[in-house]
């Protein structure tokens, strides 16, 4: 079954340090999402994209953070220079809108950890 | 806008016990309705759908029915493990192009034995 693939699982960062979390969407799929979830709270939406561009992002998705398609199968998050509250598990999802299928499929998450 | 409203944990029961976490939800049109589970540790994982109104998803002994008239998507189960002991989120998809799934706040699910 196609899934949607994230790594690292787990990435320990010091303040200020840029970081970058790769996801691999499902190969046909055409939406692509970044959601977080601060340990024990509420997952919260990020940024869309689509079609090479942000669709929407979110407040909390400021100039620290950028996405990107480099290559036509990943789709990764960069933080410019992380903060401790940045510390959350970062959820990769993917959704193909063909035919009506509007369930977006989710990686097993990366945890980041600002220290 | 568009919105979940679920039920605050946390949830305590006894194995074999009935469950039911209530979600509601707001939305322009017709979404799209899904329970979303995360066990300890673990990502999130699609329970059961539903996609238009009337509509009953189940799975693994899990079922919610998409209810238009009240606007509601509430998650039952007759007889409960420990092993279901889990936070679940329920979520909907506006339907639109590119919209985003909106998570509700999650209810944490303690099975005891």
């Amino acid at each position: 079954e196609p899934e949607v693939t994230q790594t690292p699982s787990h990435q320990v960062t010091q303040m200020g340090q840029e970081v970058i979390l790769r996801c691999v969407p499902i190969s046909n799929h055409l939406y692509f999402y970044w959601y977080r979830q601060i340990l024990g709270q509420k997952v919260e939406f990020l940024v869309s994209f689509y079609n090479n561009e942000i669709s929407e992002k979110s407040e909390i998705f400021d100039d620290q953070f950028s996405v990107e398609r480099p290559d036509g199968s990943n789709f990764t998050l960069k933080i410019r220079s992380t903060k401790l509250e940045d510390s959350a598990m970062y959820f990769c999802a993917s959704r193909d809108d063909r035919g009506g299928n509007t369930e977006a499929f989710f990686g097993q998450g990366t945890r980041l950890t600002v220290v | 806008g568009n919105s979940v409203t679920q039920m605050e944990g946390p949830v305590t029961l006894s194995e074999e016990a009935f469950l039911t976490i209530n979600c509601t939800y707001t939305a322009t049109g017709y979404p799209s309705l899904f329970w979303y589970v995360q066990y300890p540790g673990e990502g999130l994982q699609l329970l059961l759908k539903a996609t238009k109104a009337d509509d009953k998803g189940s799975n693994k002994g899990f079922e919610a029915t998409y209810r238009k008239e009240t606007t509601s998507f509430h998650l039952e189960k007759g007889s409960v493990q420990v092993s279901d002991s889990a936070v679940y989120f329920c979520a909907l998809n506006p339907k639109t192009s590119y919209d985003k799934v909106i998570f509700g706040p999650g209810t944490s699910l303690s099975v005891i034995p």
